[in-house]
């Protein structure tokens, strides 16, 4: 089982839908977990992080956490074209940041 | 300011000579890591520092592979000799003082072996 998983899609949103990408992790003492977005031939960049059980709200994006289930996700409400990217999901075990796979999400105008 | 900065930014060898990734990191950050991203694998973390000192190689695949950190401002990942599954995209990320999780990434070098 790899330590952080993802759908790596393409999962594909209509322009003003709401995107929702998910992501499961492996480690129970997990304590900080992330959400970078990367373009296309560009590096990752950080959106989101989450600490605490349950949801966090940044703009359009929200990030939600159980820690029961072990999983990890985020919401993109209103969905843009330039939201079209791929989302990867990075969880801090004991040492360092694990990051998954992504996924790649394109909104259709 | 200026952001982490890597060079080349793109680099094109022959299978068996050696390459140097050079970074220098986002001014006041004390953490330091060394990534490669393929299709295949992903992005993987193959080395990090903390203060200059390496803390933690395990991601290194083999000993063709080094990294140096001879002070705050500069840290090199070379590889010798180089094959063609050495391929990739090489990643250099910053943190500042922490716990290293909320980490800036530089504009990647892409190494392509032939």
């Amino acid at each position: 089982q790899k330590e952080v998983e993802q759908n790596s899609g393409p999962l594909s949103v209509p322009e003003g839908a709401i995107a929702s990408l998910n992501c499961t992790y492996s480690d129970r003492g997990s304590q900080s977990f992330f959400w970078y977005r990367q373009y296309s031939g560009k590096s990752p960049e950080l959106i989101m992080f989450i600490y605490s059980n349950g949801d966090k709200e940044d703009g359009r994006f929200t990030a939600q956490l159980n820690k029961a289930s072990q999983y990890v996700s985020l919401l993109i409400r209103d969905s843009q074209p330039s939201d079209s990217a791929t989302y990867l999901c990075a969880v801090r075990g004991a040492q360092k940041l694990v990051f998954g796979q992504g996924t790649r999400l394109t909104i259709n105008p | 300011d200026a952001g982490v900065i890597q060079s080349p930014r793109h680099e094109v060898t022959e299978m068996g000579q050696e390459v140097t990734l050079r970074c220098k990191p986002i001014s006041g950050h004390d953490y330091l890591f060394w990534y490669r991203q393929t299709m295949m694998r992903g992005l993987e973390l193959l080395i990090y520092f903390n203060n200059n000192v390496p803390i933690d190689d395990s991601g290194m695949p083999e000993d063709r592979f080094s990294a140096k950190m001879p002070n705050a401002s500069f840290s090199t990942l070379k590889i010798q000799p180089s094959e063609p599954r050495d391929s990739a995209v090489y990643f250099c990320a910053s943190s500042p003082p922490g716990l290293g999780e909320t980490q800036y990434f530089g504009p990647g070098t892409r190494l392509l072996v032939l």
